[in-house]
């Protein structure tokens, strides 16, 4: 199973600031990687695909980066309705597998 | 398109649940329908049937295209499957991204 780790685990910010979120797999999945945010009590939102292509609909604050095992998520100019968990997750071979999630706080 | 989970509830070790994940909006045949579970204050977990051994043997799918459903069937049930648990949709267009994802229903396992 590919193995998908992100860091921070969790991190503060403030409203306008910028974050990066980062995750590494464990063995290249080219650019199958996707970004979720989640709320609390709340499903999981897709936020990007494919490493840096936007969800239809996500704020273009949101962007990601990356190929191989090393991926980035930043997120620009924070507002209130940012501060969530995010995680990465691999759709390059089964089982998928999720990165463990960093949760964004004030 | 919208997939709406039911099912879950409050069940004793060793008891069985059966999960429906009702589609509308799409067609269950043409799609491809995960199975995602999140424990109490966890991350999230794909739940995989055929290669978790957390799950193998004791979890087992099946669809109804009749009914446009896809069910889970969780036997064996252990105190550690309790969670939510959300079915979603795969789209290739998105790279197998989780595009449409239910409300959930939550499982708990517990004597």
């Amino acid at each position: 199973d590919i193995q998908m780790t992100q860091s921070p685990s969790s991190l503060s910010a403030s409203v306008g600031g910028r974050i990066t979120i980062t995750c590494r797999a464990s063995q290249s999945i080219s650019n199958y990687l996707n970004w979720y945010q989640q709320k609390p009590g709340k499903a999981p939102n897709l936020l990007i695909y494919a490493a840096s292509s936007l969800q239809s609909g996500v704020p273009s604050r949101f962007s990601g980066s990356g190929s191989g095992t090393d991926f980035t998520l930043i997120i620009s100019n924070l507002k209130p309705e940012d501060f969530a968990t995010y995680y990465c997750q691999q759709s390059y071979s089964i089982p998928r597998t999720f990165g463990q999630g960093t949760k964004v706080e004030i | 398109v919208q997939l709406v989970e039911s099912g879950g509830g409050l069940v004793q070790p060793g008891g069985s649940l059966r999960l429906s994940c009702a589609i509308s909006g799409i067609t269950l045949s043409d799609n491809y329908i995960n199975w995602v579970r999140q424990a109490p204050g966890k991350g999230l977990e794909w739940v995989s049937i055929i290669h978790a051994d957390s799950v193998k043997g004791r979890f087992t799918l099946s669809r109804d295209t009749s009914k446009n459903t896809l069910y889970l069937q969780m036997n064996s049930l252990r105190p550690e499957d309790t969670a939510v648990y959300y079915c979603a949709r795969e789209d290739p267009t998105l790279h197998d991204g989780l595009d449409i994802w239910g409300l959930g229903t939550m499982v708990t396992v517990s004597s």
